[in-house]
């Protein structure tokens, strides 16, 4: 039961570099979240999709874009990294019920140097 | 802004001893409050979840729900060393958003 997995587990970008977190559940859950947490820090919201085709942003969407092509996947694409992207990315997926848990991905470690 | 807020600690306990974690939340519409535990370098993983106000147990750890004051916590009673860990508490509001405090990191000594 894989559950929610992401790749690639740990990622060196140099500034101004794109790259494309990836992120695929096998749980057909109808809605999905990235997250990244800073040293120290709790989880900030990135994106959001609450179904294949419809995203929105979160609290902090800045230098971030996604896409929901499928129930199944949603990627994250840093366009220009900057090194304040260096985080720990997460992504997450839950049922689109109000008393639901999320289940979270390993996490992805980003470094911009 | 619906803000979710967490001492920070570290708190530390003694072996054996009851860990009491709080956690605030401003949104009043939030219907839906979770304790996630983060071990270093790891995701996070739920613990408790509590809907309605009052206590709500499972083994060692006692969730308890206070709407009126938007206030929500977590003990642990007999803390162990392998409860050493960051714990989060999550507000689910009706958009079905988690929104994240802080978290407080938890230091059990033997």
């Amino acid at each position: 039961n894989a559950g929610v997995t992401q790749t690639p587990k740990f990622r060196i970008l140099k500034i101004g570099q794109s790259m494309t977190l990836q992120c695929t559940q096998d749980m057909n859950h109808n809605y999905m979240y990235w997250y990244r947490q800073d040293p120290g820090m709790g989880l900030k919201l990135i994106y959001y999709s609450v179904g294949a085709g419809i995203t929105d942003k979160g609290e902090v969407p800045n230098g971030y874009n996604v896409s929901r092509s499928t129930t199944e996947d949603f990627p994250l694409r840093l366009e220009l990294a900057a090194p304040s992207q260096t985080s720990v990315y997460f992504c997450a997926s839950s049922q689109p019920y109000l008393n639901t848990e999320a289940f979270f991905g390993q996490g992805t470690r980003l470094t911009v140097v | 802004q619906k803000e979710v807020e967490q001492n920070s600690g570290p708190l530390s306990v003694p072996e054996g001893a009851i860990a009491s974690l709080n956690c605030t939340y401003s949104d009043r519409v939030s219907q839906s409050f979770f304790w996630y535990r983060q071990y270093s370098g790891k995701s996070p993983e739920l613990i408790m979840s509590i809907y309605s106000n009052g206590d709500k147990e499972d083994g060692r750890f006692t969730a308890q729900l206070n709407k009126a004051s938007q206030y929500v916590s977590l003990l642990i009673r007999d803390s162990q060393p392998s409860d050493s860990a960051t714990y989060l508490c999550a507000v689910n509001n009706a958009g079905n958003m988690l929104t994240f405090g802080g978290g407080t990191r938890l230091m059990v000594k033997p």
